[in-house]
């Protein structure tokens, strides 16, 4: 069975700061990749997705990430954090091929604080 | 561009009376659409999943239940509301399985439902 893991519940960074949220996935086949970012009382904003070809996908409000299919991590980073990037980011593995429904598999969330 | 609408934002209900959650998507046909719920601090939890008008999937035994009446909307329901019910709601679709868009999902900015 599927699942993802994310070590860190919580995070807090200095804002200017680097941050790198970690995500561990176990997976049966291929999958795509996905980083969520939920902001209190809203729904989730698509950040970047990892499909194929370069391991290293940039997406939205600076932030990146890297594939490791060796060691099956899909680690998010940002190399200067601002305030408002105080939020709860999720990390989701989902099917490569289509399959009826299309559904993720969601981590349970890192938390991330940005002290001034 | 396609876009997703939930109602009511914010709910209060007292425990054992009836519950009735919408979702609509604009911009698209044939979507897959989801109904996730979120306790406090807690990550997702995927409970119904329709890839078609009355195609519905549970993916945990409760208390709700879930229709699609139109091709665009999702309804999320209970006959009784229990306490364990409160929580935030969000509904998500992603292409169907001939369109594009099929592999990621887009979220709607959620439900809070508070059971009394």
């Amino acid at each position: 069975a599927q699942s993802v893991t994310q070590p860190d519940i919580h995070i807090t960074v200095s804002e200017g700061a680097s941050l790198e949220l970690r995500c561990n996935y176990s997976y049966g086949a291929t999958p795509y990749l996905f980083w969520y970012v939920q902001s209190p009382g809203q729904g989730l904003q698509l950040l970047l997705k990892y499909f194929s070809g370069d391991t290293l996908v940039q997406g939205i409000k600076g932030f990146e990430a890297e594939f490791k299919r060796s060691q099956s991590s899909f680690n998010l980073r940002k190399p200067s954090v601002h305030w408002s990037d105080a939020a709860e980011y999720f990390c989701a593995v989902g099917p490569s091929i289509k399959a009826a429904g299309n559904k993720l598999t969601f981590g349970g969330g890192t938390r991330v604080l940005v002290k001034p | 561009s396609q876009t997703i609408h939930q109602w009511p934002a914010t709910l209060v209900q007292p425990v054992g009376s009836p519950l009735s959650l919408e979702c609509t998507v604009e911009g698209t046909s044939n979507p897959n659409l989801y109904w996730y719920r979120q306790a406090a601090g807690r990550g997702l939890q995927l409970l119904f999943y329709s890839v078609g008008i009355g195609q519905i999937s549970s993916e945990v035994p409760q208390n709700l239940s879930a229709s699609r009446p139109q091709d665009r909307q999702f309804i999320l329901s209970s006959k009784k509301l229990l306490l364990s019910d409160s929580g935030f709601y969000l509904c998500a679709w992603s292409g169907g399985k001939e369109g594009s868009s099929y592999n990621e999902q887009f979220f709607g900015p959620g439900t809070r439902l508070t059971v009394l």
